[in-house]
């Protein structure tokens, strides 16, 4: 089956510093990749997504380019702000299939200090 | 435009009572799914409806249920309450079903406590 794969948190960074967050997957087909994103006490929000090979999906600031080759999706910010705390889930939903089933990775927490 | 609307958000009940949860997907939205979210397990899938007819399910027992109407809104039911659905429960809309080809809009919860 599908599965998604998360670093495992949290992670404490300073204003301004340089984000990575790992995101690894397992698909029997041929999937969509997104990145969503929880503020404290809302609901999950998206923030990117790339649907083929080398697509680099991007908002806000964040990036993240599929991979196929390593089945990963990371993502990455260059220069992270306190307003970026919050969870991140990376996830995938398989492309063709009649249903949006998203399959989602454990969420890391991510804290910025001023 | 409304974003998803989840009713009610805070919800409190005892083992062995059941529960409805309500949905309201964003407007023209056809399609609806239903996640758990827990500490431990994260973000499990529980089903999906399209056009009133469910298109999908997860591994949960039968007594997780849901039901779509005709104007979209869905609801699902839990019967038999255990501790262990104490969860945040998401819902999210899409304007159609396929995946990787519509994006999905959640609604901000319903928290659950079961005592």
């Amino acid at each position: 089956g599908n599965s998604v794969t998360q670093m495992e948190g949290p992670v404490t960074l300073s204003e301004e510093a340089f984000l990575t967050i790992n995101c690894t997957y397992t698909a029997t087909g041929y999937p969509s990749l997104f990145w969503y994103v929880q503020y404290p006490g809302e609901g999950l929000q998206l923030l990117l997504k790339a649907t083929k090979a080398d697509d680099k999906g991007s908002n806000k600031g964040f990036e993240a380019t599929y991979r196929k080759e390593t089945t990963s999706f990371h993502l990455e910010k260059g220069s992270v702000q306190v307003s970026d705390s919050a969870v991140y889930f990376c996830a995938l939903s398989e492309i063709g299939g009649a249903n949006s089933k998203l399959t989602f990775g454990k969420g890391i927490t991510l804290s910025v200090r001023p | 435009k409304a974003g998803v609307t989840q009713t009610p958000r805070y919800l409190i009940k005892t083992r062995g009572q059941q529960v409805t949860l309500s949905c309201s997907p964003i407007s023209g939205h056809r399609s609806v799914s239903w996640y758990q979210q827990t500490p431990g397990q994260g973000l499990q899938f529980l089903f999906e409806y399209f056009s009133e007819t469910q298109r999908n399910k997860g591994n949960f027992p039968g007594r997780f249920s849901g039901r779509q109407f005709s104007n979209s809104r869905s609801e699902m039911n839990v019967s038999t309450l255990e501790l262990g659905d104490s969860a945040l429960y998401l819902c999210a809309s899409s304007l159609g079903a396929g995946g990787g080809s519509y994006e999905q809009y959640f609604g901000p919860g319903t928290r659950l406590t079961v005592t």
